[in-house]
C-alpha cells in the first residue's frame, strides 16, 4: 500500500491567501484525522472524519479552517485567509475504525509557512 | 498538553546505552500510543498499549503501560543512531467511540556514535 499520500509537501504563500491541503487516506481506511504540530504546541487534532461524515471539529481553530470529505479517498484542509501564526506542519492520518485495533497511520506531512 | 506529560524533554545517550522514556496521563487512560518521528517527515507507529501492565516489544524497544499510575514506559536496550528521533505518546482518554486522541509534546533523542 502507498501509505497516506498529502500533498503539497511544502507550501510558502502570503498573508491573506488562500491555502489548500489534500490528502488520500489509505484505501480501505474509514477514518480520516487532520493534525497542526508547532514547536509550542505540539501535535494538535483539527478535526476528525467516520465514514466521510466530520464528528469532532473541535479543534478547528476558527471560520477560517475549513475541512472537507467528499469520498472515501480524498480531503482537503482549507485556510482563508491565511495568517503567519498558521504557519506549522499538518498532518493527515488515516485508520480502521471499528476493525480492531485503531492504530492511525500519518502521511509525510504538509509544512505551511505563510509569510 | 498538560493532560499528557512526557519526560524528559531531550535526551542524548552514547550509543550501546539503555534509556527510558515517560508518558504520564491526567486522565483514565483506554489506550496509549507510542510513535517516533524523524524531522521533515510523518510519524511511525510503534506500538500500542490497552490493558493495565500490558507490555509489548518490537526489536530493541519495549514499552509498558501501568494502569494504576496513568503512565506508560518506554524502554530503548543498546541504543544505535537509528534511534534517533522524536518519540511521541497519545493516550485514548474516551471510554465511548470518540477516537479523538491527546499528545504528549515528544521526547527528542539524539545517540551518539
Amino acid at each position: 500500500d502507498a501509505g497516506v499520500i498529502q500533498s503539497p509537501r511544502h507550501e510558502v504563500t502570503e498573508m491573506g491567501q488562500e491555502v489548500t491541503l489534500r490528502c488520500k487516506p489509505i484505501s480501505g481506511h474509514n477514518s480520516l484525522f487532520w493534525y497542526r504540530q508547532t514547536m509550542m504546541r505540539g501535535l494538535e487534532l483539527l478535526i476528525y472524519f467516520n465514514n466521510n461524515v466530520p464528528i469532532d471539529d473541535s479543534g478547528m481553530p476558527e471560520d477560517r479552517f475549513s475541512a472537507k470529505m467528499p469520498n472515501a479517498s480524498f480531503s482537503t484542509l482549507k485556510i482563508q485567509p491565511s495568517e503567519p501564526r498558521d504557519s506549522a506542519v499538518y498532518f493527515c492520518a488515516s485508520s480502521s475504525w471499528g476493525r480492531g485495533a485503531d492504530t492511525q497511520y500519518f502521511g509525510p506531512g504538509t509544512r505551511l509557512t505563510v509569510l | 498538553s498538560q493532560e499528557l506529560e512526557q519526560s524528559p524533554q531531550s535526551l542524548i545517550v552514547q550509543e550501546g546505552k539503555n534509556l527510558t522514556i515517560n508518558c504520564t496521563s491526567s486522565k483514565t487512560l483506554y489506550g496509549l500510543y507510542w510513535y517516533k518521528q524523524k524531522y521533515g517527515e510523518g510519524l511511525i507507529f510503534l506500538m500500542m498499549l490497552q490493558k493495565g501492565g500490558e507490555e509489548k516489544s518490537h526489536e530493541k524497544i519495549t514499552a509498558k503501560l501501568d494502569e494504576k499510575k496513568q503512565q506508560s514506559s518506554l524502554h530503548i536496550t543498546a541504543s544505535q543512531p537509528s534511534h534517533a528521533g522524536i518519540y511521541l505518546c497519545g493516550a485514548d482518554h474516551n471510554a465511548g467511540n470518540n477516537r479523538k486522541l491527546i499528545w504528549g509534546l515528544g521526547t527528542s533523542l539524539a545517540v551518539n556514535p
